[in-house]
């Protein structure tokens, strides 16, 4: 069964806070790796790609690979209460071509 | 330009009604895919189109359940004798190709009565 494992939360903290949400999946072919943020009622926008082992920084999200411990993170610098949302991690299964597989999402709220 | 596009945005139906869900991709996109998301769930996976044909699919629940796409471009998810438990949101998206980003359209809203 391939899986991609996220905590639902809520996961809550203050305004300018670093906001920290992770994810783990279950299958060693998987090689991309995406955050998708997801607003209530909204379709899912994509944050993040990554694709090599280590830390990947654009603008106040930095997303993190460790495929030994098949574990991807999302860390969310200066938190504002428009990155209240749910956050969505996706891993490709299948080898290089295969289809994307998504974790449930964690609930991310930013109290002002 | 354009993004993906859905109609319609709701869709109201009585159980054992046909449904017609469209998705129009970004212009290029050879890649389109379906999904299915219930309240407070994450994304279900429907079916895969590469161009005109469908390699993968694997996750539509049912017989009920088929898509097609045409040209290359636009796609027609088509639920039959519809039931209550089909209400959901039904995401399309599309990508340049296998495994670039995929960029998800608004989604149709569907309620089965």
């Amino acid at each position: 069964q391939k899986e991609v494992e996220q905590n639902s939360g809520p996961l809550s903290v203050p305004e300018g806070a670093i906001a920290s949400l992770n994810c783990t999946y279950s299958d060693r072919g998987s090689q991309s790796f995406f955050w998708y943020r997801q607003y209530s009622g909204k379709s899912p926008e994509l944050i993040m790609s990554i694709y090599s082992n280590g830390d990947k920084e654009d603008g106040r999200f930095t997303a993190q690979l460790n495929k030994a411990s098949q574990y991807v993170s999302l860390l969310i610098r200066d938190s504002q209460p428009s990155d209240s949302a749910t956050y969505l991690c996706a891993a490709n299964y299948g080898g290089s071509q295969g289809n994307l597989i998504f974790g449930k999402g964690t609930k991310l709220s930013v109290k002002p | 330009g354009a993004g993906v596009s859905q109609s319609p945005s709701n869709k109201v139906t009585e159980k054992g009604k046909d449904v017609e869900l469209r998705c129009d991709p970004i212009s290029g996109h050879t890649a389109l895919y379906w999904y299915r998301q219930s309240l407070g769930q994450g994304l279900e996976f429907l079916i895969y189109f590469q161009g005109n044909s469908a390699p993968d699919k694997s996750g539509l629940p049912s017989d009920r359940f088929s898509a097609e796409r045409t040209g290359g471009s636009v796609s027609t998810l088509t639920i039959q004798r519809t039931q209550q438990e089909d209400s959901a949101v039904y995401l399309c998206a599309s990508s340049l190709g296998r495994p670039e980003t995929q960029y998800f359209g608004p989604g149709t809203r569907l309620l089965v009565l």
